[in-house]
């Protein structure tokens, strides 16, 4: 069964602390690898896509990282800030090339900085 | 500023009642989705098209229909038929229907049963 799961389902940091987000998916074929950050009654916004043979990629303060064998993805915020509470969701896509309509998203994990 | 506007942001239904949610983009996007969110789930998609005049169905496209008459609008009709339909509705679009596209999310609809 195609599935992303996240963990934990929820996190709570000090302002400045790091922190790392998982993202755990048996989705296949692979296409892709999204972050989005949602913020509280808002539309997701894009963080960074990766593709299966990216292992890093980078947007200011948010790191991603993608194992395509283990089928295991990180996000990684660096001296969080108040803005960075949100839900953060991981979202796999199917097959290079083909619809959007194979989006697999998962459930989020909702961060809370505090100051 | 190039986006995409979902309007009401706030929407209520009456019982055996239809309701329309407003989706519009200035992104010359060929391609849009609409998904539904409820608390603790993923987004699940309803229906997407991929140019004007075509449309498929998602998910769980039972209890909602669509139209794509134009490129930039997408509406999307909850019908009495959907049973449970308060949910968080989000509208997106991308350049094509293609896996390696991002997708650009309005800021939703909040549909609630009176």
């Amino acid at each position: 069964k195609n599935q992303v799961e996240q963990s934990p389902q929820s996190l709570i940091i000090l302002e400045g602390k790091n922190c790392t987000l998982q993202c755990n998916y048996t989705v296949s074929p692979f296409s892709n690898l999204r972050w989005y950050k949602q913020d509280t009654g808002r539309g997701p916004v894009s963080l960074t896509i990766m593709t299966f043979s990216e292992n890093t990629k980078s947007n200011g303060r948010y790191t991603a990282t993608l194992d395509a064998d283990t089928k295991q993805s990180s996000l990684h915020i660096t001296a969080s800030q108040l803005s960075d509470s949100a839900s953060y969701i991981c979202v796999v896509s199917r097959y290079y090339g083909g619809s959007q309509g194979n989006l697999i998203f998962g459930k989020g994990t909702k961060l809370s900085v505090k100051p | 500023d190039g986006g995409i506007t979902q309007s009401p942001k706030y929407l209520f239904r009456k019982e055996g009642q239809n309701v329309t949610l407003s989706c519009e983009q200035n992104l010359n996007h060929d391609a849009m989705y609409w998904y539904r969110q409820d608390p603790g789930q993923g987004l699940r998609l309803i229906y997407y098209s991929q140019i004007v005049n075509d449309f498929q169905k998602g998910d769980i496209a039972e209890g909602y229909s669509v139209s794509r008459e134009k490129k930039e609008s997408f509406p999307l009709t909850v019908t009495s038929a959907q049973k449970n339909p308060t949910a968080f509705y989000l509208c997106a679009s991308s350049t094509h229907d293609n896996s390696n596209q991002p997708q650009h999310f309005g800021d939703g609809t909040r549909l609630s049963i009176l």
